[in-house]
């Protein structure tokens, strides 16, 4: 039973539009959550990152959102460039070791 | 160059073979992590270490088994290789002092058992 997921498998955004990537999660137990960006070929890298104590963490065009009561994760970036496409990741942790990571959303920036 | 540096970057190998999966970094993080990558399932993790002494099982360990030769070292292996072991294979470091775990991956290994 997957404990984070993330619903929408791929996402296409015209260039200087916003994009919104989502992860729902169960677990009430998760301390961190993190957005991570893979290109082909790469490795995935950190993105940005927010407490459970923060509803909100902004940096530059990236912004992540958290609603402890919906147990719902979002990213949003503006504006869109074609560099952004990659697949986004989320990924939740606590103190005790839990480390899930979602299922991932292809993200498309249209030129 | 690379901090998180993985080898073999490709492998195909047949069902029943002992294959191993080394990573190396140069971080100087004291932990680091096996995930293998399947589409639509995101990253899971196989196993993790937190030290040269210390080996932890992931979500996904059976079939599969770690060593952590030195702090910059960590191999994966398949003691005997099967077609569902077909993945994308990817190594990380953490350091202890991040609260957010923030973890730093290698490129990857594509593994393929026929």
């Amino acid at each position: 039973d997957q404990q984070v997921k993330q619903n929408s498998p791929s996402l296409s955004v015209q260039e200087g539009r916003i994009s919104i990537l989502n992860c729902d999660y169960t677990n009430s137990m998760f301390d961190y959550f993190l957005w991570y960006k893979k290109y082909p070929a790469e490795g995935p890298t950190f993105l940005i990152s927010i407490s459970s104590i923060k509803d909100k963490n902004e940096d530059g065009r990236f912004t992540v959102f958290l609603n402890k009561s919906a147990k719902h994760l979002s990213l949003h970036i503006v504006p869109s460039q074609p560099g952004d496409s990659a697949v986004y990741f989320c990924f939740f942790n606590n103190a005790g070791n839990m480390l899930t990571f979602g299922g991932g959303t292809r993200l498309m920036v249209k030129p | 160059d690379a901090d998180v540096t993985q080898t073999p970057r490709n492998r195909i190998t047949k069902t029943g073979k002992r294959i191993m999966l080394e990573c190396s970094q140069t971080k100087g993080h004291d932990r680091m992590y096996w995930y293998r990558q399947d589409p639509g399932l995101g990253l899971r993790l196989i196993y993790y270490s937190f030290d040269v002494k210390d080996i932890n099982k992931g979500e996904i360990s059976d079939g599969y088994s770690v060593s952590r030769q030195a702090q910059a070292k960590f191999s994966l292996s398949l003691e005997s290789a099967i077609p569902n072991q077909t993945a994308l294979y990817f190594c990380a470091t953490s350091d202890f002092r991040s609260s957010y775990n923030e973890q730093f991956f290698g490129p990857g290994t594509r593994l393929t058992v026929l």
